[in-house]
């Protein structure tokens, strides 16, 4: 697609439950990224997918995090038995792989969740 | 984890005013962009400085990258209420594959 495509746009749920988030990437960019933004912070980097190689799971919070991607396009961030402290907007960002383009993000408008 | 400091945190000016927002680290980053956020939407990449005391204009907004590569800061000549949202350092060391981001300055400009 055009740009890169988050959904939900917005999740209530209630504390204990779990979450699935999606991110469609652009078209071609090999990268993949997941942020969260907790209400006007910065950027708390998650993990981060290139091709085919092991993501990068360090900035993951806990085991109830996780995220999965297929080949080079979807992705869906997981977060298991939802806490309040998990309420944040949670973004995700494409570039292009090694190369010149490798650091040029484009980001989703992100997925806003709230937890109960 | 490599930590980015921005400051203001927050900024309120007129429109015509000049500004300055400063991102700082006590790491060395290969290279340093600049991210502005508007409520709702995700960061748009403004600027990536990659060199030691490189200065990079656009249009009314100047970045520079200080010259050991741990700082750098955003000027912007004449504010206008489009400047408003949140602008956003985000720094890239050799030993990650993955951006880091500051926490943040939020600039109100007021018409």
């Amino acid at each position: 697609g055009a740009g890169v495509s988050q959904s939900p746009s917005n999740k209530v749920t209630e504390k204990g439950k779990d979450v699935e988030l999606r991110c469609d990437p652009i078209s071609g960019h090999t990268a993949l990224y997941w942020y969260r933004q907790r209400l006007g912070q910065g950027l708390e980097f998650l993990i981060y997918f290139q091709g085919n190689s092991a993501p990068d799971k360090s900035g993951l919070p806990s085991d109830r995090f996780s995220a999965e991607r297929t080949g080079e396009s979807v992705s869906t961030l997981t977060i298991q038995r939802t806490q309040q402290e998990d309420s944040a907007v949670y973004l995700c960002a494409s570039s292009l792989g090694p190369g010149a383009g490798a650091n040029v993000l484009t980001f989703g408008a992100g997925s806003r969740l709230t937890v109960l | 984890t490599q930590l980015l400091e921005q400051s203001p945190q927050f900024l309120s000016i007129q429109e015509g005013e000049n500004l300055t927002v400063y991102c700082n680290s006590s790491s060395v980053f290969s290279s340093l962009q600049w991210y502005r956020q508007e409520p709702g939407e995700g960061p748009v990449l403004l600027v990536t400085v990659v060199t030691g005391g490189e200065v990079k204009k656009l249009k009314r907004l100047t970045f520079q990258f200080g010259d050991a590569r741990k700082d750098s800061s955003l000027h912007i000549t004449a504010a206008q209420p489009g400047d408003t949202g949140l602008y956003l350092c985000a720094g890239l060391d050799t030993g990650r594959r993955a951006l880091t981001f500051g926490s943040g300055t939020r600039l109100q400009v007021q018409p």
